[in-house]
């Protein structure tokens, strides 16, 4: 099992609709979540961050926790096309180690 | 302000070439780090640096070292190349090593080894 997983998609959503990303860690200890933004060809950028179970809302984006079940979600409400990128969570774990998932593609369809 | 930057942004290498990557930030960072990244595999950290002086291991090392020159600089060096090392490396730096949130990555150093 990998330590962080993702579905590498490509997940394709119409133009407003709500994309839905999802992050599983194997790690229970694992303390603080992230999710980077990756546009074709360029570096990645830090978009969230979220360290208690719940919520967390910044503009468009929401980040949902759930330690018990050892997932981590980013939705996107409204997409648009310039939302279209690759969304990377990545897991501080109990270990002091930092992982990356795979990344999951998205795609917004005008 | 520049941020983080990396040279060269491309490379192509024959089997059994060296070459060292360069990184440096202007941001008075603490930590830096060497991810690669392959398709399908996300970032896979190579190398980091916490603190000045100081280098550890990452998820996978082998075939590569670094040096932390200063503070500001951080190289990743590829002794005897090879074509598992195709990759586009990215060189990043956060404030400290436990301050684990934001990481600022350069713009990628793309290596073809033939």
């Amino acid at each position: 099992q990998k330590e962080v997983e993702q579905n590498s998609g490509p997940l394709s959503v119409p133009e407003g609709a709500i994309a839905s990303l999802n992050c599983t860690y194997s790690d229970r200890g694992s303390q603080s979540f992230f999710w980077y933004r990756q546009y074709s060809g360029k570096s990645p950028e830090l978009i969230m961050s979220i360290y208690s179970n719940g919520d967390k809302e910044d503009g468009r984006f929401t980040a949902q926790l759930n330690k018990a079940s050892q997932y981590v979600s980013l939705l996107i409400r409204d997409s648009q096309p310039s939302d279209s990128a690759t969304y990377l969570c990545k897991v501080y774990g109990n270990t002091g180690k930092l992982i990356f998932g795979q990344g999951t593609t998205l795609q917004v369809k005008p | 302000n520049a941020g983080v930057t990396q040279t060269p942004k491309f490379q192509v290498l024959k089997t059994g070439q060296s070459m060292t990557l360069q990184c440096a930030q202007d941001m008075n960072h603490n930590s830096m780090y060497w991810y690669r990244q392959d398709p399908g595999m996300g970032l896979r950290l190579i190398y980091y640096s916490a603190s000045e002086g100081t280098t550890d291991k990452g998820e996978v090392p082998n075939g590569y070292n670094v040096s932390r020159l200063n503070k500001r600089e951080f190289s990743l060096r590829l002794e005897s190349a090879a074509p598992s090392q195709t990759s586009v490396y990215f060189c990043a730096s956060s404030i400290t090593r436990w301050n684990t949130g934001e990481l600022f990555f350069g713009e990628g150093s793309r290596l073809t080894v033939l």
